[in-house]
């Protein structure tokens, strides 16, 4: 397993501004991942974050709006860079220790943008 | 990209009763988890089971591979077992581990 802490747990901005969201995990992790999920909906995955490169985003999603970095195998974060309020969402750092392996989650960021 | 589908997508139980969620996906996995999301968000981890079947208490769950389908059995439902259950997956090709989950199926179980 893999114990995850993710901060702040929640958070309400305004409109125009950014939050960071820090992913920390207990051990080395090969990958992590970063997860929106907004009001009432599923998961959707925004990027595989990559130690030392640049993180890999999902169609729909782009840096310049959701910049990430992973200086080493245990920490990482997502910005949400010039919000409105449509960004309002569950934001989840996940983790795996390899393909094929059970993925861990953080406890979530509940982001409201007013 | 695979495609996970959840049925039912809501469900209300009386305290006690048993049920089955189930979850079909589109093409061959290596990956597949079920989880529950409580009221406050969090993912709980319940079964990582890309095949066979595997028990936990009041829940267990089976995945048959070669059909493509997953069920998750809730026996005896408690109040706390309230909350969105998903189905995630993982699949076979190069790039394609990441998983991706499908619609969920919200429960809801009244004393």
């Amino acid at each position: 397993s893999a114990v995850i802490s993710q901060k702040p747990s929640r958070d309400i901005c305004q409109r125009g501004t950014s939050l960071t969201i820090q992913c920390q995990v207990d051990s080395q992790v090969t990958m992590m991942f970063w997860y929106r999920q907004q009001p009432g909906q599923s998961l959707t995955l925004i990027a595989t974050a990559n130690q030392g490169s640049e993180a890999t985003y999902e169609s729909g999603f782009v840096i310049d709006k959701f910049p990430i970095s992973r200086p080493n195998l245990t920490f990482s974060t997502l910005t949400v860079s010039n919000m409105s309020p449509e960004d309002s969402s569950i934001y989840l750092c996940s983790v795996q220790r390899g393909r094929d392996t059970e993925a861990f989650f953080g406890q979530g960021t509940r982001l409201t943008v007013v | 990209g695979i495609q996970v589908e959840q049925s039912p997508p809501d469900l209300i139980l009386q305290e006690g009763a048993n049920s089955t969620l189930r979850c079909n996906f589109s093409d061959s996995v290596n990956n597949l988890q079920w989880f529950h999301q409580n009221p406050w968000g969090q993912l709980i981890n319940l079964f990582y089971i890309p095949s066979g079947t595997k028990q936990n208490g009041r829940l267990s769950a089976t995945t048959v591979a070669t059909e493509r389908y997953s069920l998750l059995y809730i026996s005896s439902s408690q109040t706390t077992d309230s909350g969105v259950y998903f189905c995630a997956v993982g699949g076979k090709g190069a790039g394609s581990y990441q998983l991706t989950f499908g619609k969920g199926t919200k429960l809801s179980v009244i004393p």
